[in-house]
C-alpha cells in the first residue's frame, strides 16, 4: 500500500496561469477529500467525492476552482486562472467509508502563485 | 463551527516532559479521532476513541473523552524531540473538518 499519492509536491506558477493538482487515492477507498491549508485559515475542506461522484463542493472558494474524479484511482483539482491568494498547501485524503475509518492523507502539493 | 477546536494553540516543552492538549466540540459525537502533522507532511491518524469510551491508550499516547463536557484530551508521556508536530482532533463526523491544531515543540 503506497498510500495517497499527490503530484507535484511543489508548484510555482505565475498569476493567471492554470494549475492542475493530482491525487491517487488508496485502492478500495470510496471517499476522496480535497483540503487546503494556510496559516490564516487552517485546514479547509474544499470538496469531497463518493464513488467518483462529487457530493459537496460548498467549500470550493470560487468558480476558478474545479475538481474531477474520472475514475476510482485518480482525481484532479484545477485552478484557472490562478491568483496569489491561492498560494497554500493542498491535500488530498481518502477513506474506505465514513464510519470509524480514519482519513489517509497525501503529503500535499505546496502551491506558490507569484 | 462544526469542527473540534484544539487548545492550546502552541505548546513548548522539554524532552521527557508530558504534553497535554485539549479538544472541545459543540455537537454530539459517535467517536473522536486525533491526528498528527509533521512539518511538510499530511496528517497521520493517531488514535480513535468511541463515544462510549472514557480513556484509551496507545503506546505513550493517552486519550480521554468527557462527553458531558464535550471535550477530549491527548496526553503524550515522556515526550521526545520526534513528537514535535501539530496535533488535530476530528470529531468523527461524516464530513471531516479540522480546527487549527496544537503546535507542539519538544526541545531536546
Amino acid at each position: 500500500d503506497a498510500g495517497v499519492i499527490q503530484s507535484p509536491r511543489h508548484e510555482v506558477t505565475e498569476m493567471g496561469q492554470e494549475v492542475t493538482l493530482r491525487c491517487k487515492p488508496i485502492s478500495g477507498h470510496d471517499y476522496l477529500f480535497w483540503y487546503r491549508q494556510t496559516m490564516m485559515r487552517g485546514l479547509e475542506l474544499l470538496i469531497y467525492f463518493n464513488n467518483n461522484v462529487p457530493i459537496d463542493d460548498s467549500g470550493m472558494p470560487e468558480d476558478r476552482f474545479s475538481a474531477k474524479m474520472p475514475n476510482a484511482s485518480f482525481s484532479t483539482l484545477k485552478i484557472q486562472p490562478s491568483e496569489p491568494r491561492d498560494s497554500a498547501v493542498y491535500f488530498c485524503a481518502s477513506s474506505p467509508d465514513r464510519g470509524l475509518s480514519p482519513l489517509h492523507f497525501g503529503n500535499g502539493t505546496r502551491l506558490t502563485v507569484t | 463551527s462544526q469542527q473540534g477546536e484544539e487548545d492550546p494553540q502552541a505548546l513548548s516543552i522539554q524532552e521527557g516532559e508530558n504534553a497535554t492538549m485539549n479538544c472541545s466540540y459543540k455537537t454530539s459525537i459517535n467517536n473522536l479521532q486525533w491526528y498528527r502533522q509533521n512539518s511538510g507532511r499530511g496528517l497521520v491518524h493517531l488514535i480513535l476513541i468511541r463515544s462510549n469510551e472514557r480513556e484509551k491508550h496507545s503506546g505513550r499516547l493517552r486519550v480521554t473523552l468527557d462527553t458531558s463536557k464535550k471535550s477530549s484530551s491527548l496526553l503524550i508521556t515522556a515526550s521526545r524531540a520526534a513528537d514535535t508536530a501539530s496535533y488535530f482532533c476530528e470529531r468523527g463526523s461524516y464530513i471531516p473538518t479540522f480546527g487549527r491544531g496544537t503546535s507542539l515543540i519538544v526541545h531536546p
